[in-house]
């Protein structure tokens, strides 16, 4: 167990839907980091947050948006959703926002099937 | 931004066998490169991590080199186990603070 927990561990919506995702970091960890994996494919950064603000963005799509909280949980809000967006996203947290050498620690993931 | 590269995209080795797989980078300011595990539909676990001012570190069966002039690092697994089978990510943190991964390699550790 990484103590970064991500919920809803699955979820099938329909094309056009919108969908949250939740992710609570590890105890202490102030930057949350959202991944998205695609069958057979490596992980794609998304987008980064530390203590509230965003620090680095990835491929993000404009349908898709995040946010950390002051409680340092954070969602990922998917939308205008597509076939395509069917995915394995990962949540992954750290202490620090980039200083050498800390560990990133990843959820289990929430599996999205966009049928 | 960074780009990682990984090869070989996919590796079958017999029991007992060395592996290895190796990365390069484009950011020269890059400075931490963890390497994952990922086992099918798991999250990645991080097996072994090196920082820019080392240039080898080792945990029992896993190592990893880094040469910083060449901008590439390498994983060795020895004396590969079944286990070991799964897919590995290399990456690598730049200046800019995401950790960008290189595109997996399949391992296939053959009885």
């Amino acid at each position: 167990d990484s103590g970064v927990t991500q919920t809803p561990k699955h979820l099938i919506t329909a094309t056009g839907q919108r969908v949250t995702l939740r992710c609570s970091p590890r105890s202490g960890d102030l930057s949350v980091y959202w991944y998205q994996q695609s069958l057979d494919q490596g992980l794609q950064f998304l987008i980064q947050y530390y203590n509230g603000e965003e620090r680095a963005k990835g491929n993000i799509l404009e349908r898709f948006s995040a946010q950390q909280f002051p409680d340092l949980h954070s969602e990922l809000n998917l939308s205008s959703l597509e076939l395509g967006d069917s995915a394995l996203y990962f949540c992954a947290s750290s202490l620090a926002q980039g200083a050498q050498g800390n560990t990133i620690y990843f959820g289990e993931g929430s599996w999205l099937t966009v049928v | 931004g960074e780009n990682v590269e990984q090869h070989p995209s996919t590796l079958s080795v017999q029991e007992g066998d060395s592996a290895v797989i190796k990365c390069t980078y484009s950011d020269s300011a890059s400075n931490y490169f963890p390497w994952y595990k990922q086992e099918l539909g798991k999250r990645p676990q991080l097996i072994i991590d090196i920082r820019s001012n080392v240039g080898e570190k080792k945990d029992q069966r896993i190592a990893v080199t880094l040469n910083k002039t060449a901008k590439h690092f390498s994983l060795h697994i020895t004396e590969t186990q079944p286990e070991d089978s799964a897919v590995y990510f290399c990456a690598a943190k730049g200046g800019g603070n995401k950790l960008t991964f290189g595109t997996g390699t399949q391992l296939k550790v053959e009885l």
